[in-house]
C-alpha cells in the first residue's frame, strides 16, 4: 500500500488559514487521495478528498501537486474546533476499500 | 440524517469473557467497516462488509472476534473470548459507495481486566 508522511505536529492561531502538508511519492493513478481528522474522543472525520484536481468543501480545500506527490489540506480560518489529528490517506477503490491510518499531523490552534 | 451509531460506548470485561459490540450504520448504505485503535497504536482496519457479505476480514486479528451483519443492516463485533490486549477503541463505519468518504461512529472503548 502507497505511503505518506505528514509532519507529527503543527501550531495556528485561530483565524488564521493553515497548511497541513502530506507527501506521498510512491502514489499510484489509480489512488485517491483522502484527508480525515479525528477530534478528541471522536471517531475520525471525512474531510476532503480528490484525485487530480483541487478540490473545496465547506470545510476545507485540497491542492495537489501536478506530479501528485504531495498534497496540501487547506483550512482557510482555523478555530478552536479545528484542533485535531489529521491523517493522509490514499485509497484505490479499484483494489482495496481500507483506509490505512499512518500517525498524522496534530494540528494545535491557540485563541 | 442519523449518523453512524455504536452501542455500547464504553465496555469493561474481565480477562476470559465475551462481548458484543454493536454498530448501526447510516440507513442505505450497503458498505460497512470495523476499525480499531489499540493502546499506542495507529487505527488499524479489521473488515469490510457489502451488505451482508464479508468483502475483506484480512484484519481480523484472529478467531476469537466474529463480525456478522445478519440481512445487511446492522453490524456485530463479537470477542470471545477477550484478551487484555484486545483493549482498545472499536470503530464502525459506513458508506454509501466505495470511493467515497466513510462515516465514522464515535466508537466503542473496550477495555479487558
Amino acid at each position: 500500500d502507497a505511503k505518506t508522511t505528514q509532519p507529527n505536529s503543527m501550531e495556528s492561531n485561530e483565524e488564521e488559514p493553515v497548511h497541513l502538508p502530506c507527501n506521498h511519492s510512491t502514489i499510484s493513478g489509480t489512488d485517491y487521495i483522502h484527508w480525515y481528522r479525528q477530534l478528541p474522543s471522536q471517531g475520525p472525520e471525512y474531510v476532503i478528498h480528490g484525485l487530480t484536481s483541487n478540490v473545496n468543501n465547506r470545510m476545507a480545500s485540497l491542492a495537489i501537486a501536478e506530479d501528485r506527490k504531495s498534497s496540501t489540506l487547506i483550512l482557510h480560518r482555523a478555530t478552536l474546533r479545528d484542533a485535531a489529528v489529521y491523517y493522509c490517506i490514499l485509497r484505490d477503490p479499484l483494489s482495496t476499500d481500507k483506509l490505512i491510518f499512518g500517525t498524522g499531523t496534530r494540528l494545535q490552534v491557540f485563541p | 440524517e442519523a449518523g453512524v451509531t455504536q452501542f455500547p460506548s464504553h465496555s469493561v470485561i474481565e480477562k476470559g469473557q465475551t462481548v458484543t459490540l454493536r454498530c448501526d450504520p447510516i440507513s442505505g448504505h450497503d458498505n460497512l467497516y470495523w476499525y480499531r485503535r489499540v493502546m499506542g497504536k495507529e487505527i488499524k482496519f479489521l473488515l469490510h462488509f457489502v451488505k451482508e457479505s464479508k468483502q475483506d476480514e484480512s484484519g481480523m486479528p484472529n478467531n476469537r472476534f466474529l463480525a456478522e451483519r445478519t440481512g445487511g443492516t446492522y453490524s456485530t463485533l463479537k470477542v470471545q473470548p477477550a484478551e487484555l490486549e484486545d483493549s482498545g477503541v472499536y470503530f464502525c463505519a459506513s458508506s454509501f459507495r466505495q470511493a467515497y468518504g466513510y462515516t465514522f461512529g464515535s466508537g466503542t472503548r473496550l477495555t479487558v481486566v
